[in-house]
């Protein structure tokens, strides 16, 4: 089975500045893949980012990077020069394969990030 | 590109009725599609795994007699929520997965969601 945990039920930033969004997992899959959803107050779930439990590099998509550190099977989101349109619920997620296919996503709980002017 | 709609975005119905949403694929054709509920600030629970031309795969716990899908083409899935009741009431969200190629896994692009209250 896999799990996800996202300790911060809530973060505050100020607008331009980075933060850190944590996230691990447990799982018992040899290669799993690791996802960040942003969840508007609108509902709609937007795909940000994705990293492959075998992938040698950190994956990076403009301002968003994800910090994937394997051996302490955490997966944090790195937003950098937040803007108020960041101020979103944001779902780490897992999938039990890396490799090509559809597979089912287990969700953490999701933290609540709110951008300050 | 990558872009699922769902119809309705929000519904109300009286108790005993049966519901349907449909999730669709607009620019890209998917296999395999999910659907999920959320209930007010929680997390996405996985209902069911809908793959083109065959039955649903249903998670532990969801009544498959109750929550109907269909898959009937690359770009549709339908969920029927038979006999609704109050506490079906709740966010329905779908996802189609846009293939990833040969190495990587599928990446789900998910509707807006349904907001079904039962009265």
């Amino acid at each position: 089975a896999q799990k996800i945990t996202q300790t911060q039920p809530g973060m505050f930033v100020q607008e331009k500045e980075a933060v850190t969004l944590d996230c691990t997992y447990d799982t018992s899959d040899p290669s799993y893949g690791l996802f960040w959803y942003k969840q508007p107050s609108s509902g709609e779930m937007i795909f940000l980012i994705y990293q492959g439990s075998y992938d040698q590099q950190n994956a990076t998509e403009g301002r968003y990077s994800l910090n994937f550190q394997k051996a302490r099977k955490s997966a944090n989101l790195v937003i950098s020069a937040s803007q108020l349109g960041d101020s979103a619920m944001y779902f780490c997620a897992m999938s039990p394969y890396s490799g090509a296919g559809s597979y089912q996503l287990t969700f953490g709980k999701g933290t609540k990030l709110s951008v300050i002017p | 590109g990558a872009v699922v709609s769902q119809h309705p975005s929000w519904v109300i119905c009286k108790s005993g009725t049966s519901v349907k949403i449909e999730c669709r694929s607009l620019d890209f054709q998917a296999t395999t599609m999910f659907w999920y509920r959320q209930f007010p600030k929680q997390s996405l629970m996985l209902m069911a795994t809908s793959n083109e031309g065959s039955k649903a795969t249903y998670e532990q716990g969801v009544e498959k007699d109750k929550f109907l899908i269909n898959h009937a083409s690359l770009t549709l899935s339908t969920l029927t929520v038979t006999s609704a009741h109050p506490e079906d009431s709740s966010f329905y969200i779908c996802s189609a997965s846009l293939p990833g190629g040969l190495v990587s896994t599928d990446t789900q692009y998910f509707g807006p969601g349904t907001r079904l209250t039962v009265l």
